[in-house]
């Protein structure tokens, strides 16, 4: 079936560190990927995306590029803030599915320190 | 432009009561979706609805029920409340099926539904 692994954290880093959160992906029909990120008390909303392998998508510093060869969809960035300190989500929609829903991980809880 | 609106914001109901979580989704998107953020499952998928038909259903019990209205708004209804029925409720909105890109979600802050 469809589903997201993402490597669940939580995640403690200092101000300006590099950042790398790990999804992998099963898709029985053709993949779009995305993440989002939930700031404490709120709701999701879209960071990032990309609709075919070998995309990359990119927003607010953060990087992630599909790879079809490893089903993969990792997210990263080269310096985060304190700012970035959030919930991540990686989802997964199946292009073509009837089923119209959104496929998550589990969520990395992402602290950052000054 | 606005985005996805859901009310209330908080929600105390009573075991064994009937609660009602309200969406109006962003201008132009027909399709609906509402999700599940209990503390510690993560996010489930509840139900999804376009042009006010329920399209797909999640694995949850016939006491989570909603509609979608002609102005494409949707109400969640949850019967019979459970304690584990506690969570965050979440409607996301998109293009509808055919339109491109149908696949992208916008969320709502949530609904935050505490049964005691």
């Amino acid at each position: 079936g469809d589903s997201v692994t993402q490597m669940e954290g939580p995640v403690t880093l200092s101000e300006e560190a590099f950042l790398t959160i790990n999804c992998t992906y099963t898709a029985t029909g053709y993949p779009s990927l995305f993440w989002y990120v939930q700031y404490p008390g709120e709701g999701l909303q879209l960071l990032l995306k990309a609709t075919k392998a070998d995309d990359k998508g990119s927003n607010k510093g953060f990087e992630a590029t599909y790879r079809k060869e490893t089903t993969s969809f990792h997210l990263e960035k080269g310096s985060v803030q304190v700012s970035d300190s959030a919930v991540y989500f990686c989802a997964l929609s199946v292009r073509g599915s009837t089923l119209g829903r959104l496929y998550f991980g589990r969520g990395t809880q992402l602290t950052v320190w000054p | 432009e606005a985005g996805v609106t859901q009310s209330p914001t908080h929600l105390i109901k009573t075991r064994g009561q009937q609660a009602t979580l309200r969406c109006s989704p962003i201008s132009g998107h027909t399709s609906v979706y509402w999700y599940q953020q209990a503390l510690g499952l993560g996010l489930q998928f509840l139900l999804w609805y376009d042009e006010g038909e329920e399209r797909n259903r999640g694995n949850f019990p016939p006491r989570f029920s909603g509609r979608q209205f002609p102005n494409y708004s949707s109400e969640l209804n949850v019967n019979a409340l459970e304690l584990e029925d506690s969570a965050l409720y979440l409607c996301a909105s998109s293009l509808g099926p055919g339109q491109e890109p149908f696949y992208e979600q916008y969320f709502g802050p949530g609904t935050r539904l505490t049964v005691t």
